[in-house]
């Protein structure tokens, strides 16, 4: 089956530790993006990345980074430096970036909680 | 920059009624695109409907419909007969063409028996 997977489905972070999200898509896009989503916010974009080995800054870069090595792959690492990283995570991917219209489809998310 | 609005934090709709859903948005853009996601609690983001900013006609997807008036940037979801598997958060979402999504806030919908 096509489609994107996101784990682990839950991560449980200590403060001051790095953790790094994954996200996996078998569609063949050559977009990726990460979002933060946050109650009564909606979702915020955090990276994006038109093509491998390359990315750029969304919305709320600061305290997150990411790499895009293969086509199929782009994980996020919430680094300490992110003040409040608790929140629900979503990765979605899309054909091309620059086109006239392209549809996003998104993972199941990861559910990150800092204690 | 853009901005989405929904103004409706939640609503609820009995079953079988219909319920709309409403949004507006800011841009200085001629040529866009318009989206409504559905995230039910399973919190898998699902497209619902997108209309394009150049068609005058509103898009339909079965029991979904919109009302694009894009003189007063307005784009609202109509669901028609509505049933228990429509409660979810709805999100209405703006992309200029080839462009990032923006988001807004979400609309909670309740289908209540």
């Amino acid at each position: 089956d096509g489609g994107i997977t996101q784990s682990p489905k839950y991560l449980f972070r200590k403060e001051g530790q790095n953790v790094t999200l994954s996200c996996e898509q078998n569609l063949n896009h050559d977009a990726m993006y990460w979002y933060r989503q946050d109650p009564g916010q909606g979702l915020r974009l955090i990276y994006y990345s038109q093509i491998v080995n390359d990315f750029q800054k969304g919305d709320i870069a600061e305290g997150y980074s990411v790499s895009r090595e293969k086509k199929e792959s782009f994980p996020l690492t919430v680094t300490s430096a992110q003040k409040n990283p608790t929140a629900f995570y979503l990765c979605a991917s899309s054909i091309k970036h620059r086109s006239t219209y392209n549809e996003q489809f998104f993972g199941p998310g990861t559910r990150l909680t800092v204690l | 920059a853009q901005t989405v609005t929904q103004s409706q934090p939640e609503m609820s709709v009995q079953e079988a009624e219909t319920v709309t859903l409403s949004c507006t948005y800011d841009t200085s853009e001629s040529n866009y695109y318009l989206f409504w996601y559905k995230q039910p609690p399973s919190r898998q983001m699902i497209l619902v409907i997108r209309q394009e900013a150049y068609k005058q006609q509103n898009a339909t997807e079965n029991r979904f419909s919109v009302n694009f008036q894009k003189a007063a940037k307005s784009f609202s979801l109509k669901i028609s007969d509505s049933q228990l598997g429509d409660t979810a958060m709805y999100f209405c979402a703006f992309m200029e063409y080839g462009n990032k999504l923006v988001f807004g806030a979400g609309t909670i919908l309740r289908v209540k028996s």
